[in-house]
């Protein structure tokens, strides 16, 4: 069974830093793009990054330069390191499991809250 | 990276049938057949319902379909149920290898 679980998620000041997990089970990060995706308190659903099996990464362009993806193989889990965060960073960071083949994602994770105030 | 174009919010009543757009560009929707859309309950994680414009997950009842012309995709559901009330976003992949999603559609079954 496939299974997502985000941690890391709490309270940071801006400009401060934070390093999100997504243990992954049931299946291998590393055959499988992985994506982060956020939703703002209220709002919709915002892309944030993705890696691919090949280990190339891409970003929004709200994110890019300040947040990190990456992925341990052998921990099976999926990280986003955020630094420089600002108040427009909060919201709940999902991650979410692509299928080869196309561009979905098929399963995700229930999301850890990233508050940024001071 | 601007987000996709959805209506706010749509409505039907139960057994109706209820259609949702999403309107991008010829460099998202209208470029690439990679458009999936998701449910979303409240406090919940989000489900995929369609992708691929038109394909339905395993699962998926076939009350839901989708369709695209253009830079247009839309989510059809037909014979409308109480427990589809939710909110539904549409996602399309945008070249170079990004993502985009749309504003989100909250349905409210009458």
């Amino acid at each position: 069974e496939v299974q997502l679980v985000e941690s890391g998620g709490g309270l940071i000041q801006p400009g401060g830093s934070l390093r999100l997990s997504c243990a992954a089970s049931g299946f291998s990060v590393s055959s499988n793009y992985m994506s982060w995706v956020r939703q703002a308190p209220g709002k919709g659903l915002d892309w944030v990054s993705v890696i691919y099996s090949d280990a190339t990464t891409y970003y929004a362009d709200s994110v890019k330069g300040r947040f990190t993806i990456s992925r341990d193989n052998s921990k099976n889990t999926l990280y986003l390191q955020m630094n420089s965060l600002r108040a427009e960073d909060t919201a709940v960071y999902y991650c979410a499991k692509g299928a080869s083949g196309s561009y979905l994602f098929d399963y995700w994770g229930q999301g850890t809250l990233v508050t940024v105030s001071s | 990276q601007s987000a996709l174009t959805q209506p706010r919010s749509v409505s039907g009543s139960p057994g109706q049938s209820v259609t949702i757009s999403c309107t991008g560009t010829s460099s998202d929707v209208g470029g690439y057949n990679y458009v999936s859309w998701y449910q979303q309950h409240p406090g919940k994680a989000p489900k995929l319902m369609i992708y691929d414009v038109s394909k339905r997950p395993s699962g998926v009842p076939d009350r839901f379909s989708g369709s695209k012309s253009g830079n247009t995709a839309s989510l059809t559901i037909s014979g409308l149920q109480a427990e589809d009330e939710a909110d539904y976003y549409c996602c399309s992949y945008a070249g170079r290898y990004t993502l985009v999603f749309g504003g989100g559609t909250k349905l409210t079954v009458l």
